[in-house]
């Protein structure tokens, strides 16, 4: 079946401007993740979202971060005023949650954005 | 705050050499462990997991690691590495019944043909 998939790919943008960034996880997933990984460090938690719970977003760096996710399945992380630090890959993960969480995460590709 | 730590950042070794990655923990709690793959050019996917039982767990391509509770460590170990194994290694922290994974850095390894 379809893994997670994330779009774009590649994203080069200027400094100030503003991106999306789409993550569609895998289908019947309730859990979705997104993660940020800069060269040389792990991956960071940014936001988590399950069912139509209210999602945990204590990992976003500042609020030029905001992400939803629509309809329990699509997500989209959008980063306002993209700033230079903003650039790295981003990765969206998506699991079942399973009880007490523990089940494996499923990541996509991730979208490398640069911002110039 | 919790934390992972993987102090080996880039290793490498020859063909048929052993291998182990340490990976340590801070959490004083019951914890989830995992290990994660990145091979270049693919998605990050899962090597293995310990939730509870034998501390030594076996995952795929013959990697296996350890939880000693006690030294709070999860290390990875493989007896024959392959020139296939060149990726990052990322071992990942989850505390049990919670959702949150804390990601040590990743460790670079590159195989020798």
């Amino acid at each position: 079946g379809a893994g997670v998939s994330q779009s774009p790919s590649n994203k080069v943008t200027e400094k100030g401007k503003d991106v999306e960034l789409r993550c569609d996880p895998i289908s019947g997933h309730t859990a979705l993740y997104w993660y940020r990984q800069s060269l040389g460090q792990g991956l960071e938690f940014l936001i988590y979202f399950q069912g139509n719970s209210a999602p945990d977003k204590s990992g976003l760096p500042s609020d030029r971060f905001s992400a939803e996710r629509t309809g329990g399945s699509v997500s989209t992380l959008t980063i306002q005023r993209t700033q230079q630090e903003d650039s790295a890959v981003y990765l969206c993960a998506s699991s079942t949650p399973g009880q007490g969480g523990n089940n494996e995460q499923f990541f996509g590709p991730g979208t490398r954005l640069t911002v110039l | 705050a919790q934390s992972v730590s993987q102090h080996n950042h880039h290793v490498i070794l020859s063909e048929a050499a052993s291998l182990e990655l340490g990976c340590n923990y801070s959490y004083g709690g019951t914890v989830n462990l995992f290990w994660y793959v990145q091979y270049p050019g693919q998605h990050l996917q899962l090597l293995l997991k310990y939730f509870s039982g034998d501390p030594l767990v076996k995952g795929i391509k013959g990697f296996e690691a350890e939880f000693i509770k006690s030294k709070f460590s999860f290390n990875l170990r493989k007896p024959s590495v392959q020139w296939s194994d060149t990726a990052e290694y990322f071992c990942a922290v989850k505390i049990s019944g919670t959702y949150k994974y804390i990601f040590g850095t990743g460790t670079r390894l590159k195989v020798l043909a």
